[in-house]
């Protein structure tokens, strides 16, 4: 009865690779978003994503896409994985309109070798 | 540039002592400020937030309190306990379509019996 789900938990791959990281809430909120916790610990926004719109960082590069097939999953693809991409990755889910506060995945560490 | 400051990487308090945890904000904009606790291997779990109508907000053990002027905001716990020892983070939004938050880097808490 996990509220926010990600998987894989811990993710270890080769430079160049491609994968993806997946994202399910049973909260039924309307808005989902991917943070990224580098190695200074900051927790920055990626992506936020709503059946309408999908807000994209500017810092981020396009080797990231999130894809949404339905409103409680957002998934995370990353393509061409370099060694900067090392990092835990944070889904997160929040009702629209309301409230601000935003519930999070477990994370996943992933680590490029 | 960091729009939310946690200038504070670590705190040790006594168990039983109050907590403060302190976080300043730029960014004039900002309209509501939230707390997460995140213990590790976990993701951050959201403990309190208030508005920027109010000065103050309570829950239990927890109060946060909101300086307008001073773009200033902080986090009491009383009395600590040892389960409060946990990594502290500081978040902004402005609102805007999505609700995306600003994290600050963090406040280590550790609470000794």
């Amino acid at each position: 009865d996990t509220a926010v789900s990600q998987t894989p938990k811990y993710l270890v791959t080769q430079m160049g690779n491609d994968k993806s990281i997946k994202c399910e809430q049973n909260l039924g909120h309307d808005t989902m978003y991917w943070y990224k916790q580098d190695s200074k610990k900051f927790l920055k926004i990626m992506f936020s994503y709503n059946n309408k719109e999908l807000i994209i960082n500017e810092t981020v590069p396009n080797r990231f896409s999130p894809k949404s097939p339905d409103k409680a999953h957002l998934n995370l693809h990353i393509n061409s994985l370099e060694l900067g991409d090392s990092a835990v990755y944070f889904c997160a889910s929040k009702r629209q309109g309301g409230s601000y506060e935003q519930y999070f995945g477990p994370g996943t560490r992933l680590t490029v070798t | 540039d960091q729009q939310v400051k946690q200038n504070s990487p670590s705190l040790s308090v006594q168990e039983g002592r109050i907590s403060i945890l302190n976080c300043d904000y730029t960014n004039s904009m900002f309209d509501y400020f939230l707390w997460y606790k995140k213990y590790p291997a976990e993701g951050p779990t959201f403990l309190i937030s208030i508005s920027s109508i109010k000065d103050k907000n309570e829950d239990g053990r927890f109060t946060v309190f909101l300086n307008k002027s001073a773009k200033h905001l902080s986090l009491h716990i009383v009395p600590s306990q040892p389960g409060d020892s946990a990594v502290y983070f500081c978040a902004a939004s402005s609102g805007g379509s999505q609700g995306n938050l600003i994290f600050g880097k963090g406040t280590k808490l550790s609470v000794k019996p």
